[in-house]
């Protein structure tokens, strides 16, 4: 078990292109969770999955922003239209099933920079 | 709605006790995580606590009070390694999702 892997670590782009970044989370978890986080900031929850059904979406995540877990396996979250404003860490995180509270295992997260 | 409230910053001596706070006001409550996170890398749990009273684990303990809306993490003899970011939340009922404080950083100074 390698824990929850994010790709890329880091991403740089330009205002206005789309970005996607990929969970592949603990291999037996069927909860998977995409948070962003700010400099100085706590996590902020995006959404979530229970296998390849997306339960709950935030108000946060704007029209631009969308999550699949196609196979109940590996999650991506993609940006449409970059803005400025969407640079901050983008953490994901999985736990068993999350019926029994048990903790969240997260991943080290891809740094989005937005120039 | 759910507020979750913890200190921004906090200084402390090496060797010394700390003791780091957290209040929140939410619906759904289903316990309360404490989580250590370094600069730049994952959030990494130390404790979880759904019922009233000290968890202890090591250098580390974990309180809670559910009718005060309160927690608190301490932390013992502290060492240099100790300075992080330590993050406060609290999980929703039925959805296993966590609502975070925003951190507090925590510098130990020799």
């Amino acid at each position: 078990d390698t824990g929850v892997s994010q790709n890329p670590r880091h991403k740089i782009t330009k205002r206005g292109q789309n970005v996607t970044f990929r969970c592949d989370p603990i291999s037996e978890h069927n909860r998977l969770y995409w948070y962003r986080q700010t400099l100085g900031q706590g996590p902020e929850f995006l959404t979530y999955f229970q296998n390849e059904a997306q339960l709950e979406k935030s108000r946060l995540l704007s029209d631009r922003f969308s999550a699949e877990r196609p196979k109940g396996s590996f999650s991506t979250l993609e940006i449409q239209r970059t803005e400025q404003g969407d640079s901050a860490m983008y953490l994901c995180a999985s736990s068993l099933d999350g019926t029994r509270n048990e903790k969240l295992f997260f991943g080290s997260g891809t740094q989005l920079s937005v120039l | 709605g759910q507020n979750i409230d913890q200190p921004t910053e906090m200084t402390a001596t090496e060797g010394a006790i700390v003791q780091i706070n957290c209040t929140y006001q939410t619906s759904g409550f289903n316990g309360l995580f404490w989580y250590q996170q370094h600069a730049g890398e994952a959030p990494t749990f130390l404790s979880y606590n759904v019922l009233d009273g000290l968890e202890e684990k090591g250098r580390f303990s974990s309180f809670l009070s559910r009718s005060k809306g309160y927690s608190y993490l301490l932390l013992k003899e502290l060492q240099m390694k100790d300075s992080d970011s330590y993050l406060c939340a609290v999980i929703k009922s039925n959805t296993g999702k966590l609502i975070f404080g925003q951190g507090t950083t925590l510098q130990v100074k020799p």
